[in-house]
C-alpha cells in the first residue's frame, strides 16, 4: 500500500555540523509534502513544505529537497544547534482534497 | 505559541467515564482536525471538519464523538474507553482542507485506567 516512511530511527549528529534527515514516499500521486519538528510534550511545529512542481525549496536554515523521480524527500539543517534536538516527521498529501499521511518519525540528537 | 489551545494537557479517566476534550484556535481558519498520537506510530487521523462539517471519519470508534460548533471551536466527547485509547490526542487547524500546513496545539495526553 502507499506509505510515507524515514530510512532510520535515530540521527546523532555534532553540534555545528550539517544535519541530513531522508524519507522515502510511495504514492507517485503525492503533490504536497511537509516536514515537522516535535519537541518533548509539544505538538508537531511546521517547519517548511514544498510542492511538487519544486525540487528545493530554503527557509532559515533550513531546506527541503524533493525527488520525484525516486520519490525522496530530504531535509537539511544547517549548523545543527541544541534546540533543533528533536523528533522529525514528514507528511505528504496525495492531492487538493486529501489527508495528509505522516511518517513514523525520526529522533534528531544534538551532541554538545 | 502555535495559536491553537488544547485542554486540559493531561487526562486520568476511568473505562466508565464520560469527558471532553476541547480545542479553540485564533488563527482564522476554516478546518480543523483531531488525530491520535501513540507511541512509535505514525500520526493517525481521526477527524476532518470543514467549516464547522465533518467531512471525514476515519473509522474511529463510536466511543469518540466530535463536535464543531464553529470554526474555531472543536471538542472530542469521550465515553467508555478502552485502554488501548491512552494516548496523545492533537488538534490541528488549516486555513482550509488541501495542499495547506496544518497547525497542532500541544495535545492532551490521555490515560485509560
Amino acid at each position: 500500500g502507499e506509505s510515507v516512511g524515514l530510512h532510520l530511527p535515530t540521527l546523532s549528529v555534532q553540534e555545528g555540523d550539517n544535519s541530513i534527515i531522508n524519507c522515502a514516499y510511495s504514492n507517485s500521486a503525492s503533490d504536497y509534502f511537509i516536514w515537522y519538528k516535535q519537541e518533548s510534550g509539544k505538538g508537531p511545529q511546521f517547519i517548511i513544505d514544498i510542492r511538487s512542481n519544486m525540487d528545493k525549496r530554503q527557509g532559515q536554515r533550513v531546506t527541503v529537497l524533493l525527488n520525484k523521480t525516486v520519490k525522496h524527500l530530504s531535509l537539511q539543517i544547517a549548523a545543527t544547534q541544541p534546540g533543533d534536538s528533536a523528533v522529525y516527521f514528514c507528511a505528504e498529501n496525495g492531492g487538493a482534497n486529501s489527508k495528509l499521511t505522516f511518517g513514523k518519525g525520526i529522533t534528531l540528537s544534538v551532541r554538545p | 505559541e502555535t495559536g491553537v489551545t488544547q485542554t486540559p494537557r493531561h487526562l486520568v479517566m476511568g473505562m466508565t467515564n464520560k469527558k471532553s476534550l476541547k480545542c479553540e484556535q485564533h488563527l482564522g481558519h476554516n478546518a480543523m482536525y483531531w488525530y491520535k498520537q501513540s507511541a512509535k506510530k505514525p500520526l493517525e487521523l481521526m477527524f476532518v471538519y470543514n467549516f464547522k462539517e465533518q467531512t471525514e471519519n476515519n473509522s474511529v470508534p463510536s466511543r469518540f464523538s466530535p463536535e464543531c460548533p464553529n470554526s474555531s471551536h472543536l471538542f472530542l466527547h469521550l465515553h467508555t474507553l478502552q485502554p488501548e485509547d491512552s494516548a496523545l490526542y492533537l488538534c490541528a487547524s488549516s486555513p482550509r482542507i488541501g495542499n495547506q500546513p496544518q497547525h497542532f496545539g500541544d495535545g492532551t495526553r490521555l490515560s485509560i485506567l
